[in-house]
């Protein structure tokens, strides 16, 4: 169970486009949802955090207008990179949330590459 | 502003050893501390997940232990094997249930 899932698992786009990257919970339904972006050989990063029905909160740092964050249900979560640039390539992962006794587990999806040219 | 470190950055051992991995955090109010595995190129599996009320978890040949007050964990792993390979990741749930993360140990078990 509490399996999630990550469309697609890699995108090749071209600098100024931009493209949407899917997270779903498979099995659960899932309130809150997060995103995180991962450089190479490095740690990941919190993003943002999305709540179904509400606007995502976002990390300091992270442009709200870049990186649109929508959570339209209970099992899916949008990432979409507007006007990418080069230097959005990275990993991005989202996960989700399940409650697990007095505390909160989150499960993580396998994670996008995307690459701008 | 938790921040979390994770020592030793990369690890080498032959197989059969066993090993600990140690991550620390700065502030210990916490709820949750959570220790995943990565492989290259891949998303992140939960491997154990310590309450802030608890003082370990275990899980086949993985055992987690948590020092909330002195802000440390460790994952200690018996009789490792080659498929343990990957980067260890340890998190730190502190508020608004966001997860904070340690720069991983790269570990390298040897045949």
């Amino acid at each position: 169970g509490a399996v999630v899932s990550q469309h697609p698992s890699r995108v090749i786009c071209k600098s100024g486009t931009s493209v949407k990257i899917e997270c779903r919970s498979l099995d659960f339904q899932a309130t809150t949802m997060f995103w995180y972006r991962q450089f190479p050989k490095q740690s990941l990063m919190l993003m943002a955090t999305s709540n179904e029905g509400s606007k995502a909160t976002y990390e300091q740092g992270v442009e709200k207008d870049k990186f649109l964050i929508n959570h339209a249900s209970l099992t899916l979560s949008t990432l979409t990179v507007t006007s990418a640039h080069p230097e959005d390539s990275s990993f991005y992962i989202c996960s989700a949330s399940l409650p697990s006794g007095a505390t909160y587990e989150q499960y993580f999806g396998p994670g996008t590459r995307l690459t701008v040219t | 502003k938790q921040e979390v470190t994770q020592i030793p950055a990369a690890l080498s051992v032959p197989e059969g050893e066993n090993l600990v991995l140690n991550c620390s955090f700065t502030d210990s109010a916490i709820y949750n501390l959570q220790w995943f595995r990565q492989d290259p190129g891949k998303g992140l599996t939960s491997l154990l997940l310590i309450q802030s009320s608890q003082r370990e978890q275990t899980s086949g040949r993985l055992n987690a232990s948590l020092d909330k007050s002195s802000g440390r964990s460790t994952l200690y792993i018996a009789a490792s094997q080659p498929g343990d390979s990957a980067t260890y990741l340890c998190a730190v749930d502190g508020s608004s249930y966001k997860l904070i993360f340690g720069s991983g140990t790269r570990l390298l078990v040897r045949p």
